[in-house]
C-alpha cells in the first residue's frame, strides 16, 4: 500500500467554522492531491500540489484553501464550513514520471451540520 | 473540458460469470492515460488497471481486461470469473499526459449474486 495517511477519519463540525484536513505521505512524491467525492459525481479535483508552496486550484476549488509546507504534508482548509461541503475527501499522491498512476487515501468523511 | 461518462450506475453478475462495465470519455487530446480504480465498501480506492492511449494493445491484470476503442473513445472494462470480492463502485478516470488533472466518471456498483 501506498504511504498515505489522512487524518481525521471522520469528523462532524458545525457550519461557520474552521476545518482542517491533513495528507501525510511517506513515499515522497511531488505530486499531492485532494478530491472530494459526492454521489453521482465521482470524485472531483479540489485543489493540487506540485512541490513544497506550488499548489493550483482544481474543478471545486470554491471555499477550499490548501498548504504545504513540506514535501510529506499537504492540508485542506475550509476557512468556514458549509453543509455543501459535506462529503467524503480524498488525499492522493503521485510521483514524478508522467505515467504514473495516482494512489489515493483512504478518506475522510466530514459532515457539516 | 475533458469528460468521462458511465452510463450504468448499476449492474449485476453472478458468482464464475463475466461481466463488462462501460465508460466513454470525450477529449481533443491524442496523448492521455485512463485508469479503473474499484471502491469497496471500505471506501478505499483500489486501482484496478490502466491504458496508455498511445498502445493499441489492450491492458489485462489477472481476471481484468479492457477493451480500448480510441477512435470511439470508449474504454469498457471486463471482468472474468467474477468472485464476492470484486463487488464494489468502479470508476472509470482520465488523465491527459503530463496532466495533473484527473477527471472521474460517476462510477458503476457492480453487484456479484452467489
Amino acid at each position: 500500500d501506498a504511504g498515505i495517511t489522512q487524518s481525521p477519519r471522520h469528523k462532524v463540525t458545525e457550519t461557520g467554522t474552521p476545518v482542517t484536513l491533513r495528507c501525510h505521505q511517506t513515499e515522497n512524491h511531488r505530486y499531492m492531491y485532494w478530491y472530494r467525492q459526492d454521489p453521482g459525481h465521482g470524485l472531483r479535483l479540489i485543489h493540487y500540489s506540485y512541490g513544497v508552496k506550488d499548489t493550483d486550484k482544481g474543478e471545486v476549488s470554491d471555499g477550499y484553501s490548501v498548504s504545504r509546507s513540506k514535501t510529506e504534508d499537504f492540508l485542506l482548509t475550509l476557512e468556514s464550513a458549509t453543509s455543501s461541503q459535506t462529503s467524503v475527501y480524498f488525499c492522493a499522491i503521485k510521483g514524478a514520471l508522467d505515467n504514473q498512476p495516482q494512489h489515493f487515501g483512504d478518506g475522510t468523511r466530514l459532515s457539516i451540520l | 473540458a475533458q469528460t468521462v461518462t458511465q452510463s450504468q450506475p448499476e449492474m449485476s453478475v453472478q458468482e464464475a460469470e463475466t461481466v463488462t462495465l462501460s465508460c466513454t470519455y470525450d477529449t481533443s487530446e491524442s496523448d492521455y492515460y485512463l485508469f479503473w480504480y474499484k471502491q469497496p465498501p471500505s471506501r478505499q480506492m483500489i486501482l484496478v488497471i490502466r491504458q496508455e492511449a498511445y498502445k493499441q494493445q489492450n491492458a489485462t491484470e489477472n481476471r481484468f481486461s479492457v477493451n480500448f476503442q480510441k477512435a470511439a473513445k470508449s474504454f469498457s472494462l471486463k471482468i472474468s470469473d467474477s468472485q464476492l470480492g470484486d463487488a464494489a463502485m468502479y470508476f472509470c478516470a482520465y488523465i491527459e499526459e503530463y496532466g495533473n488533472k484527473l477527471v472521474f466518471g460517476a462510477g458503476t456498483i457492480l453487484r456479484v449474486k452467489s
